[in-house]
């Protein structure tokens, strides 16, 4: 079946402008995971949606960071006033459960250069 | 978090044994064990996950200490699609988030 998809796959944005990162998880999975990649290092947690609910936003660098799942499905990371150091792969994950030890499926990342 | 402790590389030959381990001395009760790989410019992959008693699946099996404080991810005939940065990861409680390390390079000689 159809695994999660990210669009676009790679962005480059001028700095200081907005930036829209789009998730499609599996159908019907409840949990949705968005997580960022700094080049050589693991994945860091950024925000956590279980259905339309984000229940834990705590790794969003700063408040220019943004994301929503207004219907429970698809989900955009929204990006304002882009900086270098935004620069990075953004991974979105979903999960069939609603917590551990729930295997996520991640998709194929959104690299973002900012230049 | 409880923290996991993995070799930064390793190297193994086509169609043998690898055995990939992983220190995590501070698990709690909860904790499952995550073994997560990522390829190259691919997104991370799910391989296999135990609290624990040993796991198989089609990709891998999971061996567990029976202290639970270290386990091994082995896989038994390891191909060259197989390279790529393998992950042990700590989550359970209420934990439901990936905290991910450094992870462990893996090298498949042909």
């Amino acid at each position: 079946g159809a695994g999660v998809s990210q669009s676009p796959r790679y962005k480059v944005a001028k700095r200081g402008q907005d930036v829209a990162l789009r998730c499609d998880p599996i159908s019907g999975h409840v949990s949705l995971f968005w997580y960022q990649q700094a080049l050589g290092q693991g994945p860091e947690f950024l925000t956590y949606f279980q259905n339309e609910a984000q229940l834990d936003k705590s790794g969003l660098p700063s408040d220019r960071f943004f994301a929503e799942r207004p219907e429970g499905s698809v989900s955009t990371l929204k990006i304002q006033r882009t900086q270098q150091e935004d620069s990075a792969v953004y991974l979105c994950a979903s999960s069939p459960r609603q917590g551990p030890p729930g295997e996520q499926y991640f998709g194929p990342g959104t690299r973002l250069t900012v230049t | 978090d409880a923290k996991t402790t993995q070799p930064n590389s390793m190297e193994s030959n086509e169609e043998e044994p690898v055995h990939l381990p992983c220190n995590h001395s501070t698990i709690s009760g909860t904790d499952y064990i995550h073994w997560y790989r990522q390829l190259p410019s691919q997104g991370p992959e799910y391989v296999i996950h135990g609290l624990t008693s040993n796991v198989n699946n089609r990709m891998a099996s999971l061996a567990i200490a029976e202290d639970r404080k270290s386990s091994t991810l082995i896989l038994h005939r390891a191909t060259l699609r197989d390279a790529a940065v393998y992950y042990c990861i700590l989550n359970g409680g209420s934990n439901y988030k990936l905290t991910f390390g450094k992870g462990t390079l893996l090298t498949v000689n042909p």
